[in-house]
This record gives structure tokens, sequence and C-alpha cells, in this order.
């Protein structure tokens, strides 16, 4: 069965600092991997994926997000935090194999990013 | 990405009556999602709605209680009947584009639900 964790409810960084929000999944075949971020009273933005090729993935805002095969990870990284990135992170997953009306998302539970001044 | 836009934004309904909320999307797309999230939570899906044909749901989700329409490539609309305080919650649509050699999912704003 397919599945995604999200290990951390919270997490608390200082601004300036580094963030890393962690995802780890689990799917039969080669996985699909999403980032998308909700701020506050507003809807989900896709942040980046991982497909194939490269493990580290840019996106938006400037995260990014490091596909490790061998620990079945995808963590969303940025180098210096900005309190503006302060939200409800998720990550999801699809099953490369599945098409149709199989294609769905299999989405983490979230992980809340607050970032301090 | 795609301009994806939801009406009504929120709204407060009594229980037993039902509402429809729209989801309207600026270019044609194949296929489109309906999502309910509690604020702070995850998404549940509720349904996936493929143009010309009916829509698929997920485990407890029913044609019933969640009628959905798909009249064209660009819109859709949910209904939920005959409502209960449960069924206050956020309610997102979601269309899926082709890019860079996969279908990424975009969402609308939601449509945020109080049933009293």
């Amino acid at each position: 069965a397919q599945s995604v964790a999200q290990p951390e409810d919270q997490v608390n960084v200082a601004e300036g600092n580094p963030l890393t929000v962690k995802c780890t999944y689990s799917v039969s075949g080669n996985p699909y991997l999403f980032w998308y971020v909700q701020y506050p009273n507003r809807g989900l933005q896709f942040l980046l994926k991982y497909i194939t090729g490269d493990n580290l993935v840019k996106g938006s805002y400037g995260f990014e997000a490091e596909f490790n095969k061998s620990q079945t990870s995808f963590h969303l990284k940025k180098p210096s935090a900005l309190v503006s990135d302060s939200a409800l992170y998720f990550c999801a997953v699809r099953d490369m194999r599945n098409a149709g009306n199989n294609r769905k998302l299999i989405w983490g539970l979230g992980t809340s990013l607050a970032v301090n001044p | 990405s795609a301009v994806i836009s939801q009406k009504p934004s929120r709204d407060i309904c009594q229980r037993g009556t039902s509402l429809t909320i729209q989801c309207q999307v600026d270019s044609q797309v194949t296929m489109m999602f309906w999502y309910r999230q509690q604020p702070g939570q995850s998404l549940t899906l509720i349904a996936t709605a493929n143009q010309g044909s009916e829509a698929t749901y997920e485990s407890g989700f029913v044609i019933d209680k969640f009628p959905i329409s798909r009249p064209n490539l660009t819109f859709s609309t949910l209904t939920v009947s005959n409502m209960s305080p449960e069924d206050s919650s956020i309610y997102l649509c979601s269309v899926e584009i082709r890019a860079r050699g996969t279908d990424t999912q975009y969402f609308g704003p939601g449509t945020r639900l109080t049933v009293l």
C-alpha cells in the first residue's frame, strides 16, 4: 500500500537558520513526489516535485528537496528561513505505475512550520 | 500552472440544506479532484471527476451526499446535500496539469463551509 509519513507535526526554526521538513514514503514502484505549502486561510500551492533524474530538486521561494531512494525520503529544505515561510507543508506521493482514475495523490498529515523572528 | 477559482469562498448554512460549490479553471483539463480539509489538517479526497464520465468516489463518500457535475473541461460543481454540522470543513478543488514530464495538481482557494 502507498503511504506518506511526515514525522513532525510542528517544526520551529529561527529566522535566518536552515530549515528541514521531513517526509518518508512507501510505494510499490517508483515514486512521483510532491511538496505543497498552505498559508493561513489559503489554498494549497505547489512548491516542487521529483520525477526522475537529479536527486536534488529546486522549487519556488528558494525551497529545495532531496530524494533519497535508499532511505525512501524526500525532505524539504531551505538554507535560510524567513518569517513569511511560516505555513503548513504537505508531502504527497504517487506511484509512477498508476494510471487513469487510480493516479490520485497520497498525502501526508502535514507539518506546521513556525519561523521565529 | 492554472488559475482556479471557487465560489462561494465561504458560507454559513443551516442543517438539512444543500450547497453547491463551483470550480472554474482557465484552461481545459481532463481530471479534476474534490477534497475536504479540516482546518490545519490533511486533505481527504472525496472524488475524481473526469469530463464525460461519472465521478469516482472514495471510500466513505457517496454520490447521493456529494453529487458532482463535470459538464465541460473547465468547470465542475460539488454539492453537499442534506448538510449536518459534521460537514463543516474546507472544500478544495484541484486540477491536473501535465508539466515537465508528469501531471501536477493545482488547487483552488477553497470554500469554507460552516453548518449550524
